[in-house]
């Protein structure tokens, strides 16, 4: 059963470094978005990105924030400064079409520990 | 208000059980609805889809009402297995992004 993949699973990053999260889509699928899961909360919505650009964000999603399609199958969240409140769970999810209906497959998750 | 919400839990519900939950949403403009679920630590993971004229799959049973924006879980004879959280999503019409509800924990017990 084809899947989302999410690397690397577990990052550990210091306060202001940067860091690249990577994922490759379902090889079908046309949209890719970005969620991300603080601890004990709920998952929220980060970026969505269809035909080579954002097609939305959120307003968590600022300037420190950028998404990337570097070749046919990645697609990478790279936040620029890390703060202490990014730490999360990052997931990664992609969807064959926007239809109404259209189901969401996540990945597995990075989790990302800033200290 | 909320965009999604939903009981916290936990349900505690004893093996073999029924078990059910709503989750309101405030957006009457709301296109799609699913019910995810969520291990603890893990990935939300597709349950089922909700539609108009409600759905069962296997013990599972959705439904949803319009008029008064809410959408419902039932659970059937619960397994242990069950337990879990069970996250309300909710896609609007205008864009493709997925609104999740805080989720409902379940605990099925022996």
């Amino acid at each position: 059963e084809p899947e989302v993949t999410q690397t690397p699973s577990h990052q550990v990053t210091q306060m202001g470094q940067e860091v690249i999260l990577r994922c490759v889509p379902i090889s079908n699928h046309l949209y890719f978005y970005w969620y991300r899961q603080i601890l004990g909360q709920k998952v929220e919505f980060l970026v969505s990105f269809y035909n080579n650009e954002i097609s939305e964000k959120s307003e968590i999603f600022d300037d420190q924030f950028s998404v990337e399609r570097p070749d046919g199958s990645n697609f990478t969240l790279k936040i620029r400064s890390t703060k202490l409140e990014d730490s999360a769970m990052y997931f990664c999810a992609s969807s064959e079409a926007r239809l109404v209906g259209t189901e969401a497959f996540f990945g597995q998750g990075t989790r990302l520990t800033v200290v | 208000r909320k965009e999604v919400e939903q009981d916290p839990g936990p349900f505690n519900v004893p093996e073999g059980a029924t078990v059910a939950f709503n989750c309101t949403y405030s957006n009457s403009a709301s296109q799609s609805f699913f019910w995810y679920r969520q291990d603890c630590r893990k990935e939300p993971k597709l349950l089922m889809s909700v539609y108009s004229s409600g759905n069962e799959d296997g013990r599972f049973t959705a439904q949803l009402n319009r008029a008064s924006q809410y959408i419902s879980l039932l659970i059937r004879d619960s397994k242990l297995s069950d337990s879990a959280t069970y996250l309300c999503v909710v896609k609007g019409a205008a864009g493709n992004k997925l609104t999740f509800g805080g989720g409902t924990r379940v605990l099925v017990k022996p």
